[in-house]
């Protein structure tokens, strides 16, 4: 079945220092979504990406979708301790009608 | 922040007693879905819900049930608890947004079995 894989699984980070986070798959992803876990509690989503190509920004946070629409990825200017926690990306699959998560990449970051 | 409940927070319970997870939801979504989580690790899909009398099995294979007889409200039950079912327990509903569909999960509940 469809799989999205998200690389790397963990990273360890100064603050300060920039962080990115890679999803990746096979086949051609539909509408790409990332959530944020904070540690002990819930994913909550935090953008979709449905264009091919496209870039968006929420503060020190970029999201890019790749122009071939099969990778996507996150990547954070100059973290800070609350950047902490597990990033999960999630491509809706119409044809299972659900979205499909990544493992997830925990960041964490020492001050 | 979305309007997803769930009850308990916290449950610690011995081995062989049944539970009932409960979940609930005001924003009048239809689909709704259970997932298993170890702290900071993947989501593993257990149960889904499209609507009103339906429900699925996830990915994950799981001898938990679940009903929808009411579209806010979305239980799993767990016939007899084992060590191995301990976990965080997450239910989420979601809303079509840009063509696709966007989720919304309650604050957890973390299963302790002994």
């Amino acid at each position: 079945g469809q799989q999205v894989m998200q690389i790397p699984q963990y990273q360890h980070v100064q603050e300060g220092e920039d962080f990115t986070t890679y999803c990746n798959s096979s086949t051609t992803l539909s509408n790409i979504q990332w959530y944020k876990q904070r540690p002990g509690g819930h994913p909550v989503f935090l953008i979709q990406l449905v264009k091919s190509g496209e870039v968006k920004k929420q503060k020190r946070l970029t999201f890019q979708f790749g122009e071939a629409k099969k990778n996507s990825s996150l990547h954070i200017t100059a973290t800070q301790t609350t950047d902490v926690g597990t990033y999960f990306c999630a491509d809706f699959s119409g044809g299972y009608n659900k979205l499909i998560f990544g493992a997830g990449t925990r960041l964490a970051v020492h001050p | 922040e979305a309007d997803i409940y769930q009850t308990p927070r916290y449950l610690v319970i011995g081995t062989g007693k049944k539970i009932t997870l409960e979940c609930s939801q005001t924003m009048g979504h239809d689909k709704m879905y259970w997932y298993q989580q170890d702290p900071g690790m993947e989501l593993h899909l257990i149960h889904y819900s499209y609507g009103v009398n339906s429900t699925e099995k996830g990915d994950l294979s799981s001898e938990s049930t679940v009903s929808r007889i009411r579209t806010e409200h979305f239980p799993l039950t767990l016939e007899s608890a084992r060590p191995s079912h301990t976990s965080q327990y997450l239910c989420a509903s979601s809303e079509r947004y840009r063509g696709a569909d966007t989720q919304y999960f309650g604050p957890g509940t973390r299963l302790t079995v002994l």
